[in-house]
């Protein structure tokens, strides 16, 4: 069973460093996500893309992050000079377009980020 | 504004007895419901949803969840619960406005032998 793929599954770096994580979905799903997750908390929603097209970004992300996915397939995330604060597991999770938004969305194991 | 809740922070159960975690939504349209498990430095597995028709959804591992409409609750249940089930639990809704996935701060669930 081929699942939702990310790497590396983690990753320490010092901050002011620029990090890039990886994705690879499902391969017929169309629908890709990024979240972050902090330790005891859900995952908040970083952005979303449909095919090649970013079509939302939380207003948590600020100009540090950037996301492509620039075939549609897989997913990088970027952070630029990182700070303390970005310490978290990034988790990656795609899905089907179904009708409205009834697609459960499969997930990787995330990559754990610790700046030092 | 949209959101979800898990009431509680952890549950405690016996092996081989009937488990709840508990989630209830607000939200202005129609709610598509799911349930979540996470194991340790693991990711999100999906459990079951509700989108529509019999309010008591099948999920895999022998989970269950009841939606109920005028208590706004979507309760995930087992009759008996395994070691194997502790885990973080996590209550999400799907608006039909927007492609987000709103969700709950999670529920630890440890089963005692």
């Amino acid at each position: 069973d081929t699942g939702v793929s990310q790497d590396p599954r983690h990753k320490i770096t010092k901050r002011g460093q620029n990090v890039t994580f990886r994705c690879d979905p499902i391969s017929e799903h169309n629908r890709l996500y990024w979240y972050r997750q902090t330790l005891g908390q859900g995952p908040e929603f970083l952005t979303y893309f449909q095919n090649e097209a970013q079509l939302e970004k939380s207003r948590l992300l600020s100009d540090r992050f950037s996301a492509e996915r620039p075939k549609g397939s897989f997913s990088t995330l970027e952070i630029q000079r990182t700070e303390q604060g970005d310490s978290a597991m990034y988790l990656c999770a795609s899905s089907l377009t179904g009708t409205g938004n009834n697609q459960p969305q499969h997930f990787g194991d995330g990559t754990r980020l610790s700046i030092l | 504004a949209q959101s979800v809740a898990q009431p509680e922070d952890q549950v405690n159960v016996a092996e081989g007895n009937p488990l709840t975690v508990k989630c209830t939504y607000s939200v202005s349209g129609n709610p598509y419901l799911f349930w979540y498990v996470q194991y340790p430095n693991r990711g999100l597995q999906f459990l079951l949803k509700y989108i529509t028709g019999d309010n008591l959804v099948k999920g895999s591992y022998g989970f269950e969840a009841e939606f109920n409409k005028s208590q706004t609750s979507f309760h995930l249940k087992k009759p008996s619960a395994l070691v194997s089930d502790s885990a973080l639990y996590f209550c999400a809704v799907y608006m039909d406005s927007n492609y987000q996935l709103i969700w709950g701060a999670g529920t630890k669930l440890i089963i005692k032998p």
